[in-house]
């Protein structure tokens, strides 16, 4: 996949199990973060979102938390399934007009039955 | 209700040599990304059309990249003449809105420039 030659870290963790995934971004004027599933083959495909006027979002399964303070953002996977093994890119939007997002380096989740 | 679409799926080609990408939007929405990641990089941005219109082409990297998107539909990326370095994954994406919207992805061109 794309992902030869990219060195990724790696979170390996049980079917059933919370899965964390953490990135920091780089910029105190984003103001809009997404968080990307990539699949190998595939594009990135939007998981969920946060603005930078909220410190926490719920989806399905999916919780994301924003701290503005460290710059840190997090993904949290709950029952972690196989399907769920994936690279995860966090993403950044500046509060600049432009609409360009900013990607992280991204993390390979491992989902082991 | 069509995703975003992306041809061809690999180009192999020698270096000196142009190729040609296309990047078909979901229908309606007017604003259209490239992105690409190089080998061992993360995934970068490249420009943004609103309609057919250039927004932000801030992060082409050199004259050998051309996009177009004429008639505010389909979008085009030439590199002429391609290089080592600009192998990797060409991503398109797509959103509705201007401000704040989510961007859809394809799947992406492999590139590969021997």
């Amino acid at each position: 996949g794309e992902s030869v030659g990219l060195h990724l870290p790696t979170l390996s963790v049980q079917e059933g199990d919370n899965s964390i995934i953490n990135c920091a971004y780089s910029n105190s004027a984003s103001d809009y973060f997404i968080w990307y599933k990539q699949e190998s083959g595939k594009g990135p495909q939007f998981i969920i979102d946060i603005r930078s006027n909220m410190d926490k979002r719920q989806g399905q399964r999916v919780t994301v938390l924003l701290n503005k303070t460290v710059k840190h953002l997090s993904l949290q996977i709950a029952a972690t399934q196989p399907g769920d093994s994936a690279v995860y890119f966090c993403a950044e939007i500046l509060n600049t007009g432009f609409q360009k997002l900013v990607f992280g380096t991204g993390t390979r989740l491992l989902v082991s039955p | 209700e069509a995703g975003v679409t992306q041809f061809p799926s690999h180009s192999v080609i020698e270096k000196g040599q142009t190729v040609t990408l296309r990047c078909d939007p979901i229908s309606g929405h007017d604003n259209l990304y490239w992105y690409r990641r190089v080998m061992g990089k993360e995934i970068k941005f490249l420009l943004h059309f609103v309609k057919e219109s250039k927004q932000d082409e801030s992060g082409m990297p050199n004259n050998r990249f051309l996009a177009e998107r004429t008639g505010g539909t389909y979008s085009t990326l030439k590199v002429q003449p391609a290089e080592l370095e600009d192998s990797g994954v060409y991503f398109c994406a797509s959103s509705l809105r201007l401000v704040g919207d989510t961007q859809y992805f394809g799947p992406g061109t492999r590139l590969t420039v021997l």
